[in-house]
């Protein structure tokens, strides 16, 4: 089955505890993203990646860091959690870029204490 | 960011029509996407205008007029199960690529 899966779904942390979600698909997309998503602010993108070793900023990438080692797989790293970054976060990926429709995992909902 | 403006909330009867608008400023339009997102579930896509127009898939329609910055998306014969968020978002090429989502539209339908 074609999916997005990111893993955890939800996440408890405390302040400054380095985490990963992780984030693969299986349709051999070449662009990825990452999106924040907070109650009247809707989706922002953080970090997205036209294909292997090629990442960009999106809208709020502060206190964020991804990487694109292998097609599949997009991780984000938060190395310093902090309290402003309990959200729900989604990873997202579509065949070749903004002009396709995205295909989203299932979500994150991060609370760092 | 884009300046992307959608009504916040919207109530429908099941089996009418209802019509969210959308409205955007982009220095580097490319593309304009609706996407449903159901409580506590991720985005769908629903649809997709890049030229003037519209768009029909169904029982969704989408209208793009590139001029003024506007878009609609037209539900028909409603159903419960509509109820959820419409989210309209604007791919925008200037500098970077980049894909903007408006806060959405929460869609009640009612008996």
């Amino acid at each position: 089955e074609a999916q997005v899966t990111q893993n955890p779904r939800y996440l408890i942390t405390v302040t400054g505890k380095k985490l990963t979600v992780t984030c693969s698909q299986n349709m051999n997309h070449e662009y990825m993203s990452w999106y924040r998503q907070d109650p009247g602010l809707g989706l922002r993108q953080i970090y997205y990646s036209m294909n292997v070793e090629v990442t960009d900023k999106g809208d709020v990438p502060e206190g964020y860091k991804v990487s694109r080692k292998e097609k599949r797989n997009f991780p984000l790293i938060l190395e310093s959690p902090s309290p402003n970054q309990t959200s729900l976060y989604f990873c997202a990926s579509s065949l070749q870029g903004i002009r396709e429709k995205l295909f989203f995992g299932s979500g994150t909902q991060l609370s760092v204490l | 960011g884009q300046n992307i403006d959608q009504p916040t909330e919207m109530t429908a009867t099941e089996g009418a029509i209802v019509q969210i608008n959308c409205t955007y400023q982009t220095s580097g339009f490319n593309g304009l996407f609706w996407y449903q997102q159901h409580a506590g579930e991720a985005p769908t896509f629903l649809s997709y205008n890049v030229l003037d127009g519209l768009e029909e898939k169904g029982r969704f329609s989408s209208f793009l007029s590139r001029s003024k910055g506007y878009s609609y998306l037209l539900l028909k014969e409603l159903q419960m199960k509509d109820s959820a968020s419409y989210l309209c978002a604007v791919g925008d090429q200037t500098g970077a690529n980049n894909l903007f989502f408006g806060t959405g539209t929460r869609l009640t339908v009612i008996p």
